[in-house]
């Protein structure tokens, strides 16, 4: 059965500072995402990662993939306000969409 | 606004009801998919439906049930309602059976009192 396991599960930043959210998972997959949800509000997705190695940015977030280690990592770069809420990390394992969430990560960034 | 439609928003209702929760894809998408967020499960993929037939199914209890019907909307029931049900309910739509980008809605809280 596919597991996701994400670290930490909470974060508590101070602004300017850089951190990265760990996702591992337990089977192979094709598939690997990062979505953003804000306290009552629906999932926005961050990311879709497809193949080994794979890294994609979008203002101080960047995200990369390494398949080999069934590893995907969530870098936080300059932490601003704005980027407070939970991330989660899902995974679709290969022939299979029964897509799998880690337990998300609650990111708090203070002044 | 995402394009997926969900209703209603907030339900409220005592246990062993019965619900129906409803969700209108993205224009185009033909796959719906449901998602059961509680507090001590996480996020739970619960089944799938690919233009009218049923895809994949996840942890999805005997007692809920769901269907997609021509005009591509979807529903799902649950019965016998328990207060553990108590829940947030997305549905999320893709436009292939298969695909690499989903679109959720924005859930419908359900209160079992």
């Amino acid at each position: 059965e596919l597991k996701v396991e994400q670290n930490p599960l909470f974060l508590s930043m101070q602004e300017g500072k850089n951190y990265t959210i760990y996702c591992n998972y337990s089977t192979t997959s094709d598939r690997l995402y990062w979505y953003r949800q804000d306290p009552g509000k629906s999932l926005e997705s961050l990311f879709v990662l497809l193949s080994n190695g794979a890294v994609k940015q979008e203002g101080r977030l960047m995200a990369s993939l390494d398949t080999k280690a069934r590893l995907s990592t969530l870098h936080i770069t300059a932490a601003v306000h704005d980027l407070s809420a939970t991330y989660f990390c899902a995974v679709a394992p290969y022939n299979n969409n029964d897509m799998r969430f880690g337990a998300g990560t609650r990111l708090t960034v203070k002044p | 606004d995402s394009g997926v439609t969900q209703t209603p928003k907030h339900l409220i209702t005592a246990t062993g009801q019965r619900v129906t929760l409803r969700c209108s894809p993205r224009s185009g998408d033909l796959s719906v998919y449901w998602y059961q967020q509680s507090l001590d499960q996480g996020l739970q993929f619960l089944i799938q439906y690919y233009n009218g037939e049923e895809r994949a199914k996840g942890n999805i209890l005997e007692r809920f049930s769901a269907q997609q019907f021509p005009d591509l909307h979807s529903e799902l029931n649950l019965s016998s309602l328990e207060l553990g049900d108590s829940a947030l309910y997305f549905c999320a739509s893709s436009p292939t059976d298969r695909h690499y980008g989903y679109t959720f809605g924005s859930g419908t809280r359900l209160t079992v009192v």
